[in-house]
């Protein structure tokens, strides 16, 4: 256990909804990462924040958006979902640092149908 | 843009066997990471590699980095199925993103 909190586990919807996934980092871990895993693009980066502000951005499209909140947990919101959006969504919390372990958590599989 | 390619993407190997995975990235990083993923799950850090000619061990495995070839290398000894799995390796780039490999699915068999 990586100490790393997603949820849901799985979430099936349909082309044009709207979804959210959260994140728990670590305990003690002030930036949080998202990450997209699926089998034609691999896994991409799509966002990091810390301590509540955006540091980094990936290739993440304009439909999807994230924050981080005081209490450092995220959300990653997808909306206007499209079949390709389907994936396996991870997020990652690391230290503060100069090359920081990133935790995965378990990820949340998403099913666009 | 920065970019990692691993080969092989596919590994066959029979227990006992020793083998090395490649990790080369396309620009200058001291930062590379090896993650392990069982089918369907979720990635575990193998290890971080912060300087040019770094090297870790942990059991069967050895990793290396050399920056100024850009490669790294994860070496198996001795593989036992328990190893099977898929392996990344990623180059951590600016604002903490890790750019990672295609992946290596390596399977292990008696």
């Amino acid at each position: 256990d990586s100490g790393v909190t997603q949820t849901p586990k799985h979430l099936i919807t349909a082309t044009g909804q709207r979804v959210t996934l959260r994140c728990s980092p670590r305990s003690g871990d002030l930036s949080v990462y998202w990450y997209q895993q699926s089998l034609d693009q691999g896994l991409q980066f799509l966002i990091h924040y810390y301590n509540g502000e955006e540091r980094a951005k990936g290739n993440i499209l304009e439909r999807f958006s994230a924050q981080q909140f005081p209490d450092l947990h995220s959300e990653l919101n997808l909306s206007s979902l499209e079949l390709g959006d389907s994936a396996l969504y991870f997020c990652a919390s690391s230290v503060e640092g100069w090359g920081p372990i990133q935790y995965f958590g378990a990820g949340t599989r998403l099913s666009v149908l | 843009e920065l970019k990692v390619e691993q080969n092989p993407l596919f590994l066959s190997m029979q227990e006992g066997k020793n083998y090395t995975i490649y990790c080369n990235y396309s620009t200058t990083s001291d930062r590379l990471y090896w993650y392990r993923q069982d089918p369907g799950k979720s990635l575990e850090s193998l290890f971080v590699l912060l300087s040019n000619g770094a090297v870790k061990q942990e059991g069967r495995l050895m990793a290396s980095l050399d920056t100024k070839a850009r490669l790294s290398t994860l070496h198996i000894t001795a593989a036992v199925h328990d190893l099977s799995a898929t392996y990344f390796c990623a180059v951590g780039n600016q604002g903490g993103k890790l750019i990672f490999g295609q992946g290596t699915e390596l399977s292990v068999k008696p």
